[in-house]
């Protein structure tokens, strides 16, 4: 089963200054993995998802990730970072439910994104 | 644009108090999930359903209940309230199953059992 490591709990940048979150899986077989971010006292929002079309992945509010199978990693970037910015960042991989057989979100611990002005 | 809303925002139980938490959406969603959230953690999957009148448990089912009469509402219901269901609960659907499918989530609901 696909399964993945946010290898930051906590990333701290200056506002202007690029981001970095650092998601890596652990399946060669990876069907899709998406990027979801909580912003404080909110509900989570897809981010961007891949789902094998494109490894070069554009989300929302100038974010973008690339899956590369050399390096089994799937990091999120975006250029400059804003205040808006800041928020709980977490690398999802879906996972199959033996009893349904349907696929299901598993939510690790994410990454908490801190923005400085 | 409703997406999916969930009621109460907030509530204080005490132990051994019994409460639904109520969820509907309004995109015709046939999947919808229940996940709780406990302080500086990630999600677990307490409930979902594949479709109306079809439910199975995730994770961490335990001390919860769920029914699915309609496509639109999913409500998730908490008996003899225990302090370690104190946590943030969210709603969500999806068109189908997360393969590949975005999950909508609702804003939380806010459980504190004392």
């Amino acid at each position: 089963a696909q399964s993945v490591t946010q290898l930051d709990s906590h990333v701290s940048v200056s506002e202007g200054t690029p981001v970095l979150l650092r998601c890596n899986y652990s399946s060669s077989y990876s069907p899709s993995l998406f990027w979801y971010v909580q912003h404080p006292n909110k509900g989570l929002q897809l981010l961007l998802k891949y789902t094998s079309a494109a490894t070069l992945v554009k989300g929302i509010n100038g974010f973008e990730a690339e899956f590369k199978k050399s390096e089994t990693s799937f990091h999120l970037t975006k250029p400059s970072a804003h205040m808006s910015d800041a928020a709980e960042y977490f690398c999802v991989p879906p996972r199959r439910d033996s009893g349904a057989g349907s696929y299901q979100l598993t939510f690790g611990k994410g990454t908490k994104l801190s923005v400085i002005p | 644009n409703a997406g999916v809303t969930q009621t109460p925002k907030f509530r204080i139980l005490k132990i051994g108090q019994s409460m639904t938490l109520q969820c509907a959406q309004d995109m015709n969603h046939n999947y919808m999930y229940w996940y709780r959230q406990d302080p500086g953690m990630g999600l677990k999957l307490i409930y979902y359903s594949v479709g109306a009148g079809i439910t199975d448990k995730g994770e961490v089912p335990n001390g919860y209940n769920v029914s699915r009469s309609t496509t639109e509402d999913f409500p998730l219901r908490l008996e003899l309230a225990a302090p370690s269901q104190t946590s943030v609960y969210f709603c969500a659907s999806s068109p189908q199953g997360a393969l590949g499918n975005t999950i909508y989530f609702g804003e939380g609901s806010w459980l504190t059992v004392v």
